[in-house]
């Protein structure tokens, strides 16, 4: 099946540093991939799409200079939180799908990154 | 635009017992539906899905049927073990909405011995 595998699974960094979380598709390639984030006990908000060879697409209220996504590779897609904070804890999952599978199919995740900022 | 209305919880059932999630959505488009399942401190997985009218998307135990007239996908299974206990998430997705997926509240469930 397709795994999507997400690094690290989590981080502790001081507030004013920034941290990067990695996206990997092991076995497929996937054009299109989504970060949402995860407050304790609530579904999941969708953050942006990332997409291979573009710029990503953000949601209203994410803001794109603190949430830095970069899709450089059709398996890879980074999320960097710039000059984090402790409201930035969280728990950040992605997700994506491979790119022959069509559009209303199932998603796969990665493990998810807990981020503490301290 | 899509949306899904997933039963409040948290749940808790003693092991054995019988579980209902209850799930409705609203869609533009003629999506297909899923169960996702997420253990503490982990990532989502499919549980099931479903992706036309009548199907029954069925997986351990677990099964929920499309029900194109009541906009519903309930999740059902007849006995639950301790090791069920997780968030549960309902969603959808269409060719609409380039490939982003709608997701329910989460439904937490506890499985007491």
């Amino acid at each position: 099946g397709a795994v999507v595998s997400q690094h690290p699974s989590w981080v502790i960094c001081k507030s004013g540093t920034s941290v990067k979380i990695e996206c990997r598709s092991l076995d497929f390639q996937a054009t299109t991939m989504f970060w949402y984030r995860q407050f304790p006990k609530q579904s999941l908000m969708l953050m942006a799409t990332s997409n291979e060879g573009s710029k990503a697409t953000y949601e209203q209220g994410v803001e794109k200079d603190k949430f830095l996504i970069n899709h450089a590779s059709l398996t890879l897609s980074t999320l960097t939180v710039t000059s984090a904070h402790p409201e930035d804890s969280s728990f950040y999952i992605c997700s994506a799908r491979p790119d022959e599978y069509p559009l209303n199919t199932e998603a796969f995740f990665g493990q998810g990154t807990r981020l503490t900022v301290v | 635009g899509n949306s899904v209305t997933q039963m409040e919880g948290p749940v808790t059932l003693s092991e054995e017992a019988f579980l209902t999630i209850n799930c409705t959505y609203t869609a533009t488009g003629y999506p297909s539906l899923f169960w996702y399942v997420q253990y503490p401190g982990e990532g989502l997985q499919l549980l099931l899905k479903a992706t036309k009218a009548d199907d029954k998307g069925s997986n351990k135990g677990f099964e929920a049927t499309y029900r194109k007239e009541t906009t519903s996908f309930h999740l059902e299974k007849g006995s639950v073990q301790v090791s069920d206990s997780a968030v549960y998430f309902c969603a959808l997705s269409d060719l609409t909405n380039a490939g982003k997926s709608t997701f329910g509240d989460g439904t937490t469930l506890t499985v007491k011995p």
